[in-house]
């Protein structure tokens, strides 16, 4: 399975916009880059996914580097509720399965 | 309305017992699974069944055995629990193998 890398942690101030980053630099052409998160004390939930553009939706948007090489998540405007530890996951074409690492905790400060 | 629904949400038990971890979904979702997460937080996928056939069965020990006795459900049985056992087991669907999963809220299993 090809790796992801993020920053352990990372802080953001309520009402900003937060600009997650992950480095995948052994991406293959089939794999999709997957977002998702943990709140405390709940299961990981979907944030968002993408092969090639760009993509929005209504938690967040994922920026994917031209040679997809890295991406970043953007949380427009960061809430109390957006605090968790956010994963990036590379998951092959045709692969069931979700490999998750050790993700990014996302503090927000009120 | 809860999507996935797992049972028991807090699970203590001895060392040697059996117990089974109930998961329910009612989104319609062919695939179903089971992921452990660990004291450092790592998650990892143990089993995923679609439709009702196992279809991952990732070098978890013999003593867990999965049961989906239809495409709604996916039970965890574990036999002779062990002390590293304990762990935060979560049951997820998908509408397939290959989409967004959905995941429940968590069964913290802890083994004295």
């Amino acid at each position: 399975d090809a790796k992801t890398t993020q920053p352990n942690s990372m802080e953001s101030n309520e009402e900003e916009p937060v600009h997650l980053p992950c480095n995948h630099s052994t991406i293959s052409g089939t794999d999709y880059i997957h977002w998702y998160r943990q709140l405390p004390s709940q299961g990981p939930e979907y944030v968002i996914h993408g092969l090639t553009s760009n993509v929005n939706n209504r938690m967040a948007s994922l920026a994917i580097a031209e040679d997809r090489k890295s991406s970043t998540l953007i949380l427009h405007r960061a809430t109390l509720r957006d605090a968790a530890v956010y994963y990036c996951i590379l998951r092959k074409g045709g692969s069931e399965k979700l490999v998750f690492g050790k993700g990014t905790k996302l503090t927000v400060n009120p | 309305d809860t999507a996935v629904s797992q049972t028991p949400k807090y699970l203590v038990t001895q060392m040697g017992n059996d117990k089974s971890i109930k998961c329910e979904q009612n989104l319609g979702h062919d695939t179903m699974y089971w992921y452990k997460q660990d004291s450092k937080k790592f998650l990892k996928i143990m089993f995923s069944y679609n439709n009702k056939e196992l279809i991952i069965n990732e070098t978890v020990p013999n003593r867990f055995s999965p049961k989906s006795p239809d495409k709604a459900h996916l039970n965890l049985h574990i036999n002779s629990l062990e002390l590293g056992d304990s762990a935060v087991y979560f049951c997820a669907s998908s509408p397939s193998p290959y989409t967004e999963a959905f995941f429940g809220q968590g069964t913290r299993l802890t083994v004295v």
